[in-house]
């Protein structure tokens, strides 16, 4: 079976930097998403890594490391908008229905 | 561009009412298309997935089930709806197996 923890929740400040964590355990694994869902609000992609490293998109990068099962998504200069939960979903090599989602980070930023 | 609709946005239903919820994609031809549920404080859970026109696979047993009656249209339906289907129904659709999976609106469902 496949498995995903990431944190149930996190608090950071507004222009700090945060980064949440991921931990993964499957067979067959393709890579990880990264997803945010403000409340009441559908999943938006943010990132997918398949190779081990650092991704940077603007003020969000997201890494992954293949051989420890992990990654993580950085937030730097923090916005009030950035509070949100962070969706870890690990990507299949065969199959349709080839996403599996942990439970989310909920973020809240503070002033 | 893509878009993704889902109807309606919100829903109220007593136990025991059947239940249509509708999907539909633009601007793009033979998607995979999927239903998740999600519970409050949950992740997201896959119910159902459609590589096609009339092909349906169904991830955990349920009270509900799925048609594909056109390449980018996608229905959840149940004949009788319990008190535990309540939750944020979310279609998807990805264009190929592995690629990233883009989420419609939702529908929030709240059984009585």
């Amino acid at each position: 079976g496949q498995n995903i923890d990431q944190p149930t929740e996190m608090t950071a400040t507004e222009g700090a930097i945060v980064q949440i964590n991921c931990t993964y355990q499957t067979s067959g694994f393709n890579g990880l998403f990264w997803y945010q869902q403000h409340a009441g609000e559908a999943p938006t992609f943010l990132s997918y890594n398949v190779l081990d490293g650092l991704e940077e998109k603007g003020r969000f990068s997201s890494f992954l490391s293949r051989s420890k099962g992990y990654s993580y998504l950085l937030l730097k200069e923090l916005q009030m908008k950035d509070s949100a939960s962070y969706l870890c979903a690990g990507a299949l090599q065969t199959g349709a229905n080839n996403l599996f989602f942990g439970t989310g980070t909920r973020l809240t930023v503070i002033p | 561009s893509q878009t993704i609709h889902q109807w309606p946005a919100t829903l109220v239903q007593p136990v025991g009412s059947p239940l249509s919820l509708e999907c539909t994609v633009e601007g793009t031809s033979n998607p995979n298309l999927y239903w998740y549920r999600q519970a409050a404080g949950r992740g997201l859970q896959l119910l159902f997935y459609s590589v096609g026109i009339g092909q349906i696979s169904s991830e955990v047993p349920q009270n509900l089930s799925a048609s594909r009656p056109q390449d980018r249209q996608f229905i959840l339906s149940s004949k009788k709806l319990l008190l535990s289907d309540s939750g944020f129904y979310l279609c998807a659709w990805s264009q190929r197996a592995g690629e990233t999976q883009y989420f419609g609106p939702g529908t929030r469902l709240l059984v009585l």
